[in-house]
């Protein structure tokens, strides 16, 4: 499979718990997104990383949101102490270079906070 | 700041109807614009992207739009609308503000058509 690819698809837990969030970008993109998608806010940009790094790090709502990038390909979301306002779909997203390239969307992963 | 306004939360057309959704940017710069799709449960597509080229600019399953600087607006169109054009429709912008490194999303547009 040539596309992007998140896991899990769908996540349940409880607030207060910790949870991580994984995407495996196309082989050979260098640029990763991250995007989260609620009802009412629409897509919000998270975080954008070039290679291992993160230059733009202004859409992570609050620190209890984290997220890396190893080896220049897999990447994890993390949020620690989860509120029930975190619930939404986190899309992930990767481009040949940068956002002028063709961003290529994974499924996304659904996650609910009870 | 870059941002993006899309007017109708949703749009209904019948069938072989003129599909227009509407877009209307902010930018402090020239910007690069993008029409995105959504199918139910899936991620995101890119239909078609304005680099600074032509401004009328085509895109996948017969999607246009017209990239017009005065008004500040990137219209998609589509002659004929198909029932599988049923889905979300998202509208963005990335300007050199943003090292072109970010996309900033409308709130999307869906698009409901009827037989």
């Amino acid at each position: 499979g040539a596309g992007v690819s998140q896991s899990p698809s769908n996540k349940v837990t409880e607030k207060g718990k910790d949870v991580e969030l994984r995407c495996d970008p196309i082989s050979g993109h260098t640029a990763l997104y991250w995007y989260r998608q609620s009802l009412g806010q629409g897509l919000e940009f998270l975080i954008y990383f070039q290679g291992n790094s993160a230059p733009d790090k202004s859409g992570l709502p609050s620190d209890r949101f984290s997220a890396e990038r190893t080896g220049g390909s897999v990447s994890t979301l993390t949020i620690q102490r989860t509120q029930q306002e975190d619930s939404a779909v986190y899309l992930c997203a990767s481009s040949e270079r940068t956002s002028v390239d063709t961003q290529y969307f994974g499924p996304g992963t659904r996650l609910t906070v009870l | 700041a870059q941002s993006v306004t899309q007017l109708g939360s949703h749009v209904s057309v019948s069938e072989g109807a003129l599909v227009l959704l509407r877009c209307n940017y902010s930018s402090s710069v020239p910007p690069y614009l993008f029409w995105y799709v959504q199918y139910p449960n899936q991620g995101l597509q890119l239909l078609l992207k304005y680099t600074s080229a032509a401004t009328l600019v085509k895109g996948i399953n017969g999607f246009e739009a017209e990239f017009k600087k005065s008004e500040t607006s990137f219209h998609l169109t589509k002659p004929s609308a198909h029932m599988s054009d049923a889905a979300e429709y998202f509208c963005a912008v990335s300007d050199r503000g943003s090292g072109y490194s970010t996309l900033t999303f409308g709130k999307g547009t869906m698009l409901l058509v009827s037989p």
